[in-house]
């Protein structure tokens, strides 16, 4: 199975701050990747797929981008309400699997 | 709008057999993936496998190959996740989810609380 690898595992910012996530998988996926975020208490909330598209309704402080297979998380400009968890997801492969995730603290 | 609706809280005794549900609302159900996902105490999501619920083509991963089976009856836009035999590891959060393609889930369910205990 592909295995996804995220970095850091949690990590603390302030409000306004541009966060990075990185999502490296064990093999090439092309761009079959997406993110989700997950608050707590709460199912997973779709953000980006195909590496860089946003998912309607999304935030544009929101964003991906691919360099082989090492795949980034960004978030432009830290709000509040952004406190979640961040998986990376990969659909290339069956079985289609989930990095270990990022938590995010404000 | 669409909606994916699940069963409620499940407690149940190692050994017993449980069959969760997820209903699907606002969209031509017979058209997409749907897939199951495993959220352990505090622990990261776990892919379990996915069906086409128009003809019930279904994916597992061999993590849970044997272990559960998934199901769907399109009569009313309901796929469903069985365990045999329940253990203490199953307790866990399971959430399906619709499937593009039989990629990326766009749609979540709120989640079935799953307890196993003696």
């Amino acid at each position: 199975a592909i295995q996804l690898t995220q970095s850091p595992s949690s990590l603390s910012a302030s409000v306004g701050d541009r966060v990075t996530i990185s999502c490296r998988a064990s093999q090439d996926i092309g761009r079959a990747l997406a993110w989700y975020q997950q608050k707590p208490g709460k199912a997973p909330k779709l953000l980006i797929y195909g590496a860089s598209t946003l998912e309607s309704g999304v935030p544009s402080r929101f964003g991906g981008s691919v360099s082989g297979t090492d795949f980034t998380l960004t978030i432009s400009s830290l709000q509040p309400e952004d406190f979640a968890t961040y998986f990376c997801h990969q659909f290339n492969t069956y079985p289609l699997t989930f990095g270990g995730g990022t938590k995010v603290d404000i | 709008e669409v909606y994916l609706v699940q069963s409620g809280v499940e407690v149940k005794k190692p050994g017993e057999s449980l069959k969760i549900s997820c209903k699907g609302s606002g969209y031509r159900f017979t058209s997409y993936w749907i897939g199951w996902v495993r959220q352990m105490p505090g622990k990261g999501l776990e892919w379990m496998g996915i069906i086409y619920a128009g003809d019930s083509d279904t994916r597992y991963s061999p993590s849970f190959q044997g272990q559960v089976t998934i199901s769907a009856d399109k009569s009313i836009s309901t796929v469903y996740l069985q365990f045999n035999s329940l253990k203490a590891s199953d307790t866990a959060i399971y959430y399906c989810a619709r499937a593009r393609g039989s990629d990326y889930m766009d749609v979540w369910g709120e989640g079935t609380t799953v307890i196993v205990s003696s």
